[in-house]
C-alpha cells in the first residue's frame, strides 16, 4: 500500500497528559502533513514538516520527522477534552496527490 | 476569506441514480481534489484539479466523473449508484498542488 500508516489505531489519556501518534511510509517525500478530522466533519490542517526539516512546533503539538527511518511523530502535550478528533498524516511526494493513512482516533477523557 | 464549501451537505438517494456534488474553493486556489471517506477504506483520492485540468485521478470505475470550471468551482458526478457509494465526500483546495490542502466539511451520501 501506499499509504502512510498511523499507529496506534486508537488512543486513550487522561486530560492533561500526552498523546503521541506515529506515521510511517515507504517512498521519500517532499513533505509531510499531520490533519485534524471531528467526527464526521472535514479535515484541518495542524501542520507541515518539509523533508529537509527535523522537528517543528506549533502551539502544544510538536512534529518530528525521521526520513531515514520513513517516520514521523505527532506529540501534543497537555491534551484537552476538545483534542478528541482523529488525527491523519498525508505524505506529499511533489507530482503525486497527498495521500493519506488510516488515521488515529484519539479520546481525552476529562 | 471564505473557507472551502460543500454542497450539499446531506444527500440520501437510491441504487441506479446519479449524484452531482459541487465544491467552491477558497479564492485564489487552483487545485482542488476530491477525496471519498469511508469506515473500512479511509480517505481515498478520486481526482485533482488544476486550472480545469484533470491531473491525477484515483483508482475509482468511470461512473466516478468530475469537472473544474474557469473559476475553479468543481463537481463530482457519480452515475448509477451502488450501495457501497455511500460515503464523506470531501473537497480540498490548495493555492498549489504541494500546499497544505484546505478541505471543505464534506458532503454525506447515503445510498439506499
Amino acid at each position: 500500500s501506499q499509504q502512510g500508516e498511523e499507529d496506534p489505531q486508537a488512543l486513550s489519556i487522561q486530560e492533561g497528559e500526552n498523546a503521541t501518534m506515529n506515521c510511517s511510509y515507504k517512498t521519500s517525500i517532499n513533505n509531510l502533513q499531520w490533519y485534524r478530522q471531528n467526527s464526521g466533519r472535514g479535515l484541518v490542517h495542524l501542520i507541515l514538516i518539509r523533508s529537509n526539516e527535523r522537528e517543528k512546533h506549533s502551539g502544544r503539538l510538536r512534529v518530528t520527522l525521521d526520513t531515514s527511518k520513513k517516520s514521523s511523530s505527532l506529540l501534543i502535550t497537555a491534551s484537552r477534552a476538545a483534542d478528541t478528533a482523529s488525527y491523519f498524516c498525508a505524505r506529499n511526494s511533489g507530482n503525486t496527490p497527498l495521500v493519506f493513512g488510516k488515521g488515529t482516533r484519539l479520546s481525552v477523557i476529562a | 476569506k471564505a473557507g472551502v464549501t460543500q454542497t450539499p451537505r446531506y444527500l440520501i438517494k437510491t441504487r441506479g441514480q446519479q449524484v452531482t456534488l459541487s465544491c467552491s474553493p477558497i479564492s485564489g486556489h487552483r487545485s482542488v481534489s476530491w477525496y471519498q471517506q469511508t469506515p473500512g477504506q479511509g480517505l481515498q483520492f478520486l481526482f485533482e484539479y488544476f486550472s480545469e485540468t484533470q491531473r491525477n485521478k484515483g483508482n475509482f470505475p468511470g461512473r466516478f466523473s468530475g469537472r473544474q470550471f474557469s473559476n475553479s468551482r468543481s463537481e463530482m458526478n457519480v452515475s448509477t449508484l451502488e450501495l457501497g457509494d455511500s460515503a464523506l465526500y470531501l473537497c480540498a483546495s490548495s493555492p498549489e498542488r504541494t500546499d497544505t490542502q484546505y478541505f471543505g466539511p464534506g458532503t454525506r451520501l447515503t445510498v439506499l
